[in-house]
């Protein structure tokens, strides 16, 4: 059984700083892997979307590493801006692609 | 194109009714799934469907939960007998048929049962 891990579970970092978020999966036959963000109380939105046959993509000021060897998976965000605070929310499709395995996100609050 | 669309957005219910969730896909998205986060919890898989079949039932609760997606109209959700234990935040996703099948997700539907 897939089971996903996000450390640290909370994150605080002053305005400007990059910052590195973690995510390890038990089960390296993963299909895809996708990293969320999600704001209180509100849905998901999709950040980074990683083929398996990738390792890596970039949006703007994030970038998405994958490590199926290992079990890894990392977000970078550059200069971090408060309007990042949300929770961070990586996500494995298995084998079949069908469904999402998620990890218990990390909460991150930049504050100005 | 407009995204994956649920409602009702909140939903309050007493213990002992029903409650239906609605989804209706991305326009082109042929395959649904539902998810459940529960308070202070993670997002767990509960059902992947497609045009009037479920195809993977793997996470759904064995008793009063049911979902469908029937030929015309929206994939629905059903709680039957809710407790208080099923508040929680519901989640739909959609993705086309082709790879890499990447899921989209609605803001979900917060149900309260009291």
């Amino acid at each position: 059984k897939q089971e996903v891990t996000q450390i640290p579970a909370a994150l605080s970092v002053p305005e400007g700083e990059n910052l590195v978020l973690n995510c390890s999966f038990t089960d390296s036959a993963i299909y895809n892997l996708q990293w969320f963000r999600q704001d209180p109380g509100k849905g998901l939105t999709s950040l980074l979307l990683i083929q398996s046959s990738q390792r890596e993509q970039t949006s703007g000021r994030l970038n998405a590493s994958l490590d199926k060897s290992s079990g890894r998976s990392t977000l970078y965000i550059a200069a971090s801006q408060p309007g990042d605070s949300a929770t961070y929310l990586c996500a494995d499709y298995n084998n079949a692609g069908n469904m999402l395995t998620f990890g218990g996100g990390t909460r991150l609050m930049v504050k100005p | 194109n407009a995204g994956v669309m649920q409602n009702p957005r909140h939903l309050v219910r007493r213990r002992g009714q029903e409650a239906r969730l609605r989804c209706s896909p991305m326009k082109g998205h042929s395959h649904v799934y539902w998810y459940r986060q529960l308070p202070e919890e993670g997002l767990k898989f509960m059902v992947y469907l497609q045009k009037e079949n479920i195809i993977d039932e793997s996470g759904m609760p064995k008793e009063r939960f049911s979902a469908e997606f029937p030929k015309e109209g929206p994939s629905i959700l059903r709680i039957q007998q809710v407790v208080r234990g099923d508040s929680a935040a519901y989640f739909c996703a959609s993705s086309p048929r082709v790879e890499p099948y990447e899921q989209y997700f609605g803001p979900g539907t917060r149900l309260t049962v009291t």
